[in-house]
């Protein structure tokens, strides 16, 4: 079946640096979509990625979607302690309604 | 949008026993789904509940363990039977709302029933 891997499991941050959490699916997808999970929390949508290449940004988040829409990436900038969480990515493949999660990437943020 | 609430938040009980977990959500929506979440790991589907007929079972995941009702569009039910300490987790109710465009695709989560069985 398909297989969403994420990487890094873990992420520990110095407050201000940036990091990147990358997702990779075996086949292709119709889209891909991040989740935020604060602790103790539940998962919240972000955003949405459906067109080849696309780049989309939220104030210091920035989402990408692989050309052959098989990869994904999250560029968090200027870490801040509200970054702090479990990330995952979703891949939703073609004829297929359910999304696949990653095993997502938790950050931790040192001040 | 879609507000879900999750009865009860928290249990903990007795090995053999069974808990059932409500899901209700304050408008109509068209899919809803359970997850099952273990400590520290990521989201497993369980099944889609569909309304007024039999819910769509993932592997490893059976009817008999995890029985399944969705009397209409707002309200689900997922009953954990005959319940060893294995099934100690937080499961998760979960709906998407649309037909189309980001509505389509994009899932909210209830705040998740954390059960402990001793």
């Amino acid at each position: 079946g398909q297989q969403v891997m994420q990487i890094p499991q873990y992420q520990h941050v110095q407050e201000g640096e940036d990091f990147t959490t990358y997702c990779n699916s075996s086949t292709t997808l119709s889209n891909i979509q991040w989740y935020k999970q604060r602790p103790g929390g539940h998962p919240v949508f972000l955003i949405q990625l459906v067109k080849s290449g696309e780049v989309k940004k939220q104030k210091r988040l920035t989402f990408q979607f692989g050309e052959a829409k098989k990869n994904s990436s999250l560029h968090i900038t200027a870490t801040q302690t509200t970054d702090v969480g479990t990330y995952f990515c979703a891949g939703r493949p073609f004829n297929d309604y359910k999304l696949s999660f990653g095993a997502g990437t938790t950050v931790t943020v040192r001040a | 949008s879609a507000v879900i609430s999750q009865k009860p938040s928290r249990d903990i009980c007795q090995r053999g026993t069974s808990l059932t977990i409500q899901c209700q959500v304050d408008s109509q929506v068209t899919m809803m789904f359970w997850y099952r979440q273990q400590p520290g790991q990521s989201l497993t589907l369980i099944a889609t509940a569909n309304q007024g007929s039999e819910a769509t079972y993932e592997s490893g995941f059976v009817i008999d363990k995890f029985p399944i009702s969705r009397p209409n569009l707002t309200f689900s039910t997922l009953t954990v039977s005959n319940m060893s300490p294995e099934d100690s987790s937080i499961y998760l109710c979960s709906v998407r709302t649309g037909t189309s465009g980001r509505a389509l695709n994009e899932q909210f989560f209830g705040p998740g029933t954390r059960l402990t069985v001793l």
